[in-house]
């Protein structure tokens, strides 16, 4: 099971939007409304942004938003702020026998 | 509130067998009905899942590791283990626990702080 692809960079200044890419397969993002997005500062471990493709979990601000259409999934960070300054982790089920796969990560720089 | 905490050396040789343990403290590990996972990232690299295993006992590996992968509980000390055998310098990487919930698919909605493994002789 391969890694779903990000790109390996974005950044935006604060105030503006971001957003960054998820491109998986039919088998993973494409065949299913479970992609999760985790937010991951320096040294530290990720946290739960954005499940099942658009839901946040209670705290994390309306900023953050998610869609998919297709086999790619987006995370769009709305209003950017310095603390947003993070590396951003998409995943996915892929399957009973698969399970999970992660992605290969964004690092978001706040100009 | 239910805080995950992993535990075990830091440096293993090559060849032998990595043993960490995720302590779960504020909580029952079998109370409820939660998936128990290991997730682990090499430096500067992205996220990749090991295995989990349910409140019930049974685990489930991911496919490219399965051969050497071993993920069991001890309810008595409220833990639940990682065991990756024959460990090459592949395997060094952060190795975090992560809670998820049936249904859930995959939402990791509780982590550990991460606990780095080197493999190195």
């Amino acid at each position: 099971q391969s890694a779903l692809t990000q790109p390996p960079s974005a950044s935006g200044s604060p105030g503006q939007s971001v957003t960054i890419s998820c491109t998986g397969t039919s088998s993973d993002v494409g065949g299913y409304n479970y992609v999760s997005w985790y937010q991951q500062l320096p040294d530290k471990a990720p946290k739960l942004l954005i499940y099942e493709v658009s839901k946040r979990p209670s705290g994390v601000p309306d900023r953050f938003s998610g869609s998919k259409s297709g086999n790619t999934a987006s995370l769009t960070v709305s209003g950017l702020q310095a603390e947003d300054e993070a590396d951003y982790y998409c995943s996915s089920y892929a399957g009973s026998n698969n399970l999970y796969v992660f992605g290969t990560g964004t690092k978001v720089t706040v100009l | 509130q239910v805080q995950l905490q992993e535990s075990g050396p830091g440096l293993v040789k090559p060849s032998q067998t990595l043993s960490l343990t995720c302590t779960v403290s504020g909580g029952s590990i079998s109370s409820g009905s939660y998936y128990w996972s290991w997730i682990r990232q090499p430096a500067g690299k992205g996220l990749e899942w090991i295995g989990r295993l349910y409140t019930s006992g049974s685990t489930n590996y991911s496919p490219s590791l399965k051969s050497r992968v071993t993920i069991s509980v001890d309810t008595s000390k409220n833990q639940f283990s990682l065991q990756l055998s024959s460990v090459t310098a592949a395997d060094t990487a952060v190795y975090y626990c992560a809670r998820s919930s049936p249904g859930s698919y995959g939402v990791f909605d509780l982590w550990g702080q991460g606990t780095m493994v080197t493999v190195s002789s």
